[in-house]
């Protein structure tokens, strides 16, 4: 069975610092990947997504992942964040011909001033 | 805003009883799916439809059940209702319901159970 592992439950990091949240999947065939980030009392948002090429994608609010098929890695990084990047992130996982989305369990991300 | 409306915000409710949540996708989206969001269980998949007939299924409870209408909104009705079942319910929609489109999440009904 499909499966994502985000291995940092809480990240802390400084306003203007660079950021890097890391996301792991399970599964052989390849796999469409997801960022979504969840402000408090919001719905999901999607930040980006691969599918195939280009294993570097950028996504909007200037995030970007790349796609490490030997590491089976989608992790997410942001070259200086900002305090409204403040939120939870959920890397997903999807296959052709299995429509579901499964998510992981989330990045809580704190920003100090 | 995503354009996926989903009602009511909040609800709060006795163990035992039965609520309807509903979502209505964005213009256009043939697909909709129903997320639950909990603290210990994260966000878990239970039902998609496409064009008002089942598509896929995850870990909905049996007595759950849920429906698209020709008009293509979604009603998601727990029934028999239990403290665990406290949570934020998620609708998303898509315009066709592929792993590779990108689905649009509502804001959420959050479910209390007392």
């Amino acid at each position: 069975a499909q499966s994502v592992t985000q291995p940092d439950i809480h990240i802390t990091v400084s306003e203007g610092a660079s950021l890097e949240l890391r996301c792991n999947y399970s599964y052989g065939a390849t796999p469409y990947l997801f960022w979504y980030v969840q402000s408090p009392g919001q719905g999901l948002q999607l930040l980006l997504k691969y599918f195939s090429g280009d294993t570097l994608v950028q996504g909007i609010k200037g995030f970007e992942a790349e796609f490490k098929r030997s590491q089976s890695s989608f992790n997410l990084r942001k070259p200086s964040v900002h305090w409204s990047d403040a939120a939870e992130y959920f890397c997903a996982v999807g296959y052709f011909g299995n429509e579901k989305l499964t998510f992981g369990t989330g990045t809580r991300l704190t920003i100090i001033p | 805003d995503s354009g996926v409306t989903q009602t009511p915000k909040h609800l709060i409710t006795a163990t035992g009883q039965r609520v309807t949540l509903r979502c209505s996708p964005r213009s256009g989206d043939l697909s909709v799916y129903w997320y639950q969001q909990s603290l210990d269980q994260g966000l878990q998949f239970l039902i998609q439809y496409y064009n008002g007939e089942e598509r896929a299924k995850g870990n909905i409870l049996e007595r759950f059940s849920a429906q698209q209408f020709p008009d293509l909104h979604s009603e998601l009705n727990l029934s028999s209702l239990e403290l665990g079942d406290s949570a934020l319910y998620f609708c998303a929609s898509s315009v066709d319901g592929t792993a590779n489109t990108e689905a649009f999440f509502g804001q959420g009904t959050r479910l209390t159970v007392v």
